[in-house]
């Protein structure tokens, strides 16, 4: 079966310091990954998702970047954190093939101070 | 920003009753799908839609994908404590590409004994 790890679940960070959040799935091959932020426990707002190694798409301009270094790995980064970077990012995986249904990680919480 | 509408924002029931939420939109729809997430958790898949007028079954969870292809609703029949927490329509909008999905603002549930 199909797993996907977050790492850290939590994490506090002063303005101006460096991030970076890791995803990564188990149990599948070629998945298309998806980078989210939710914020106040409510919506999901899509940061990035990617499709294949080394492919991103960027749906929001913001102080975030990410990578695709691996098939199942996924990273969320940043050189600088502002302080509305704060809130629950969500990794998700979906199957490459015609299909919508999206399974998400555990999430990572971040505060920024 | 949130291309659809999601309703009630909150309910408040008693352990036994039914629970009746939805998501409406102007643009036509592809899929829906319908999440759960407990607080500190990701968004749990509970049913995913692909036809106009389909009905499907998970439990006591009912959902249904709207003919006009513009909204969707979920009910919740003899509702349960494990039955708390936010409630997510979400959509794969006909224009876009898949795995590209709108989501509702979410349904908080929660039981009374």
């Amino acid at each position: 079966s199909q797993t996907i790890h977050q790492w850290p679940a939590t994490l506090v960070q002063p303005v101006g310091s460096p991030l970076s959040l890791e995803c990564t799935v188990e149990g599948t091959s070629n998945p298309n990954l998806y980078w989210y932020r939710q914020a106040a426990g409510r919506g999901l707002q899509l940061l990035f998702y990617s499709v294949g190694i080394g492919q991103i798409s960027s749906e929001v301009p913001q102080n975030l970047s990410a990578s695709r270094p691996q098939d199942r790995q996924f990273i969320l980064s940043s050189k600088k954190l502002l302080l509305s970077d704060s809130g629950f990012y969500l990794c998700a995986w979906s199957a490459l093939a015609e299909t919508n249904e999206q399974f998400f990680g555990p999430g990572t919480r971040l505060t920024v101070l | 920003g949130q291309q659809l509408n999601q309703s009630p924002q909150s309910m408040f029931i008693q352990e036994g009753e039914d629970v009746s939420m939805n998501c409406t939109s102007s643009s036509i729809f592809n899929t829906w799908l319908w999440y759960k997430q407990d607080p500190g958790e990701g968004p749990v898949l509970l049913i995913a839609l692909y036809k106009a007028g389909e009905l499907t079954s998970n439990g006591r969870l009912t959902a249904q994908f709207g003919i006009t292809r513009k909204d969707s609703f979920l009910n919740i029949s003899a509702s349960i404590p494990s039955d708390v927490g936010i409630y997510f329509c979400a959509g794969q909008r006909a224009t876009d590409s898949w795995g590209k999905l709108q989501f509702g603002a979410g349904t908080q549930v929660v039981v009374t004994p």
